[in-house]
């Protein structure tokens, strides 16, 4: 079955570091890739996705580029906040039914010193 | 702006109660998920909706069950609450529009401590 493999944590940075989360993920078909966040105390809320092999995915200076031939989907920001901690998961769609499921990795917790 | 509510934020319930978790989305979405998140295994799905009175068993379906009566709610239900049921359950919801595969949109959260 579909399984997502991510870094584990917890991930400590001090501010303006540069992050990777690392992300690798097994499926059938052509899934879709996605990155949710988890900011203290709320549910989970899209960061970004891609759709297709070599898409880059991007908002708030968070990337990742959906790479098929090594089946990942890497998280990456340039200079990180205090502001970014929170608890970051992967996941894959495989969008073969109308019912959208997700397959989430175990997830990262973040945390960033000022 | 998009809204996914769930009834509670922290619940206490004991051991054999039986206990109702409700989600209510604003978004007109076809689907919705029930979840339940614990420290070092991620989300692991529960039950998931398609349609209103449809619902299929997700990864972890033992000792829950649901109900969708309405498009917009999405309850939860524990038959007879245990320990081992002690979570957090987080609520989902999705359209089956395409473009848009895989954009779920969580609630907050229901923090469970069976005692």
């Amino acid at each position: 079955g579909d399984s997502v493999t991510q870094m584990e944590g917890p991930v400590t940075l001090s501010e303006e570091a540069f992050l990777t989360i690392n992300c690798t993920y097994t499926a059938t078909g052509y899934p879709s890739l996605f990155w949710y966040v988890q900011y203290p105390g709320e549910g989970l809320q899209l960061l970004l996705k891609a759709t297709k092999a070599d898409d880059k995915g991007s908002n708030k200076g968070f990337e990742a580029t959906y790479r098929k031939e090594t089946t990942s989907f890497h998280l990456e920001k340039g200079s990180v906040q205090v502001s970014d901690s929170a608890v970051y998961f992967c996941a894959l769609s495989d969008s073969g039914g109308s019912n959208y499921k997700l397959t989430f990795g175990k997830g990262t917790l973040l945390t960033v010193n000022p | 702006d998009v809204k996914v509510t769930q009834s509670s934020r922290y619940l206490v319930k004991r051991t054999g109660e039986k206990v109702f978790l409700e989600c209510v989305q604003d978004m007109d979405h076809e689907n919705m998920f029930w979840y339940r998140q614990d420290p070092g295994l991620g989300l692991r799905l529960i039950y998931f909706s398609y349609d209103v009175k449809m619902k299929e068993k997700g990864d972890i379906p033992e000792g829950y069950s649901v109900s969708r009566e309405k498009k917009e709610r999405f309850s939860l239900i524990l038959e007879s609450a245990s320990t081992n049921q002690t979570s957090m359950y987080l609520c989902a919801s999705s359209t089956a529009g395409t473009g848009d595969e895989g954009e779920q949109y969580f609630g907050p959260g229901t923090r469970l401590t069976v005692t």
